[in-house]
């Protein structure tokens, strides 16, 4: 596609249970991100991929969450155990090289119940 | 104090107003975004800058690297304007962003 997309655009969970968020980046795009978008927090910064390689996970909040890209390509977001505070707007943005300008996916809904 | 303050929060306008958001950061970066957000849309960047002015259509995003301040001009506002619009720094090489708490511009016709 034309943009950056990602599945599912809303995810409903209980407590407890663990939950995979997906990124397609635009074809070609080396770096990748994930943020995060909440009430209280705003948005924050939360792992950065360069190629298949994490070099900064730096804003993962909890070992609970763990993220992995595979190919240079797709990235899959995974929240284990979900909490009540997980619950947020996921969002995924790429970028042709590190530091240019970013290119943000519609995002995935998590509520967590 | 978080490293990334817009002012203001909120801003409201009528159709053909000439507006600015203000952006003031702490840190030392390697660009400046500017994002705009439609309620229940997704994010769209309309600048990347890091010196000087950019001017897309009617808005205008200029940065003071000295003074570590940035502002968006919109010129003859519309209501479709009515957006959250959100400053961000990129602290490091590789893109890593700090975001503002973002200003919500609502524009009456």
């Amino acid at each position: 596609g034309a943009g950056v997309s990602q599945s599912p655009s809303n995810k409903v969970t209980e407590k407890g249970k663990d939950v995979e968020l997906r990124c397609d980046p635009i074809s070609g795009h080396t770096a990748l991100y994930w943020y995060r978008q909440s009430l209280g927090q705003g948005l924050e910064f939360l792992i950065y991929f360069q190629g298949n390689s994490a070099p900064d996970k730096s804003g993962l909040p909890s070992d609970r969450f763990s993220a992995e890209r595979t190919g240079g390509s797709v990235s899959t977001l995974t929240i284990q155990r979900t909490q009540q505070e997980d619950s947020a707007v996921y969002l995924c943005a790429s970028s042709l090289m590190p530091g240019d300008e970013q290119f943000f996916g519609p995002g995935t809904r998590l509520t967590v119940l | 104090k978080n490293e990334v303050e817009q002012s203001p929060q909120n801003l409201t306008a009528q159709e053909g107003e000439f507006i600015t958001i203000n952006c003031s950061y702490s840190v030392g970066i390697s660009a400046l975004h500017w994002l705009q957000q439609h309620p229940g849309g997704g994010i769209v960047s309309l600048f990347m800058l890091s010196s000087g002015k950019k001017k897309h259509g009617r808005l205008i995003a200029t940065i003071n690297i000295q003074e570590k301040h940035s502002s968006l001009h919109i010129t003859a506002s519309h209501p479709r304007d009515s957006a959250v619009y959100i400053c961000a720094v990129g602290g490091t090489s590789y893109g890593k962003l700090t975001f503002g708490q973002g200003t919500i511009l609502t524009v009456h016709p």
